[in-house]
């Protein structure tokens, strides 16, 4: 199946620096990738829709300048978390998925990566 | 979307078959059903999905009943690798929409020696 992969697989860093998170679809093409957060115990919660060639789409109530997205090639978006204090500690996730296919197209799944464990200290 | 309901929690015996309902009683007829899951400090998997009729793969059977309101997950065989919380999310996908996926609280499913 389709794999994505993000790097690094955990980071820590101390209040005020900036942290990049890579994630990479292997082995497709992604127009699209999403950038979740989670939080103990809790459920996965959408960030960010990222979109290849253009800007960002963000939930309501996450701050686009403190969370920058890049999405500049079809296999690789990045996150990157400004000025990362101890509340932006937390699990955060991309997905993507492979170009639909067949006629009609499928509705295909979406792969995950591992997952990215920032602690801010 | 269609919202889900899913129990909090569930235990299942090592080799014995492990069953994971969900409600998804505004599901819409365009609406999928998909199922997740994630083990520990992972990122999430992707495990089958179906819109009617019922689906089999390698890993799982999904089953939908008739009226589209509810579905099971069904995991044959279950081993302890197969502890995770499961998610069941419903959701229309169109060719060229950049879907997302709303994510419930899922069933915390422990597979017990």
């Amino acid at each position: 199946g389709a794999v994505v992969s993000q790097h690094p697989s955990w980071v820590i860093c101390k209040s005020g620096t900036s942290v990049k998170i890579e994630c990479r679809s292997l082995d497709f093409q992604a127009t699209t990738m999403f950038w979740y957060r989670q939080f103990p115990k809790q459920s996965l919660m959408l960030m960010a829709t990222s979109n290849e060639g253009s800007k960002a789409t963000y939930e309501q109530g996450v701050e686009k300048d403190k969370f920058l997205i890049n999405h500049a090639s079809l296999t690789l978006s990045t996150l990157t978390v400004t000025s990362a204090h101890p509340e932006d500690s937390s699990f955060y996730i991309c997905s993507a998925r492979p170009p639909p296919s067949g006629s009609p197209p499928k509705a295909g799944e979406l792969f995950f990566g591992e997952g990215s464990r920032l602690t801010v200290l | 979307d269609a919202k889900t309901t899913q129990p909090t929690s569930m235990d299942c015996a090592e080799g014995r078959a492990a069953n994971l309902p969900c409600n998804h009683s505004t599901i819409s007829g365009n609406e999928y059903v998909y199922w997740y899951r994630q083990i520990h400090s992972q990122g999430p998997q992707y495990i089958i999905h179906g819109l009617k009729n019922n689906e089999t793969n390698e890993m799982a059977s999904l089953i939908i009943t008739e009226d589209r309101k509810s579905s099971t997950l069904i995991l044959p065989h279950a081993t302890l690798r197969d502890t995770a919380v499961y998610y069941c999310i419903v959701r229309f996908i169109s060719p060229d929409s950049n879907y997302q996926l709303i994510w419930g609280a899922g069933t915390k499913l422990i597979i017990k020696p």
